[in-house]
């Protein structure tokens, strides 16, 4: 099976502006959660997408949103970039079901604001 | 707020040495624990521990949790330069639907295996 793959894998924004990210979860995984690492704080929950709803959300502020499509793939969406943005957005599918804790993890987006 | 730390923070030490990554939480409701390793890349997957008491072992590395004094470790014996790495502990909290729960991560100890 192909593992979680994002895109892009590295993407250079100035503040103000806006980005986009994308991730393909393994076929057949219905979850998917969005985390932010960054050396300080290390690796913190976005949100989780399944079945086209969002089912978990952490404390990040509204200019971070996300949705997910009928193929399960999902995509994030940061506003008005800011430099404390830059960080390592790395996404993670599991089947979603009752006991799938297990979440397998994409090689992340790189974002750097300038 | 759930809370996971790890310590300690970074480690060095040589190839065939054994190392002890420590994990405590504080967790409403806790359900399991996940250990990942990161290179330079994605975390992978290592171990979920869901039993107090219960030793799970994979080769060289093995871990172990107790839900009574809330931490858990992770063992990794002669230790080779592959094994440099961040060690990620996770918790997930029970949940009261089907659905999956976020993860709470620590910060992550960062190994240095020299040769």
């Amino acid at each position: 099976k192909a593992g979680v793959t994002q895109t892009p894998r590295y993407l250079i924004k100035t503040r103000g502006q806006q980005v986009t990210l994308s991730c393909s979860p393994i076929s057949g995984h219905r979850s998917v959660s969005w985390y932010q690492q960054t050396p300080g704080q290390g690796l913190q929950f976005l949100f989780e997408y399944f079945s086209e709803t969002q089912r978990n959300k952490g404390n990040f502020p509204g200019r971070f949103s996300g949705r997910q499509f009928s193929n399960s793939r999902s995509e994030m969406n940061v506003s008005t970039l800011e430099l404390g943005d830059s960080a390592l957005y790395l996404c993670a599918s599991s089947p979603g079901g009752a006991y799938s804790y297990e979440q397998y993890f994409g090689p992340g987006t790189r974002l750097t604001v300038t | 707020e759930d809370k996971v730390v790890q310590s300690p923070l970074s480690l060095v030490v040589h190839e065939g040495d054994t190392v002890t990554l420590n994990c405590s939480y504080e967790v409403t409701n806790f359900r399991s624990l996940l250990w990942y390793k990161q290179e330079k890349k994605a975390p992978t997957f290592l171990f979920m521990l869901t039993s107090s008491g219960i030793e799970k072992k994979s080769g060289r590395l093995s871990s172990i949790l107790d839900k009574k004094e809330l931490f858990s470790i992770l063992n990794i014996t002669a230790t080779q330069t592959g094994d440099s790495a961040i060690y990620l502990c996770a918790v997930v909290p029970s949940r009261d639907t089907g659905a999956n729960s976020k993860l709470t991560f620590g910060k992550g100890i960062t190994l240095s295996v020299r040769p």
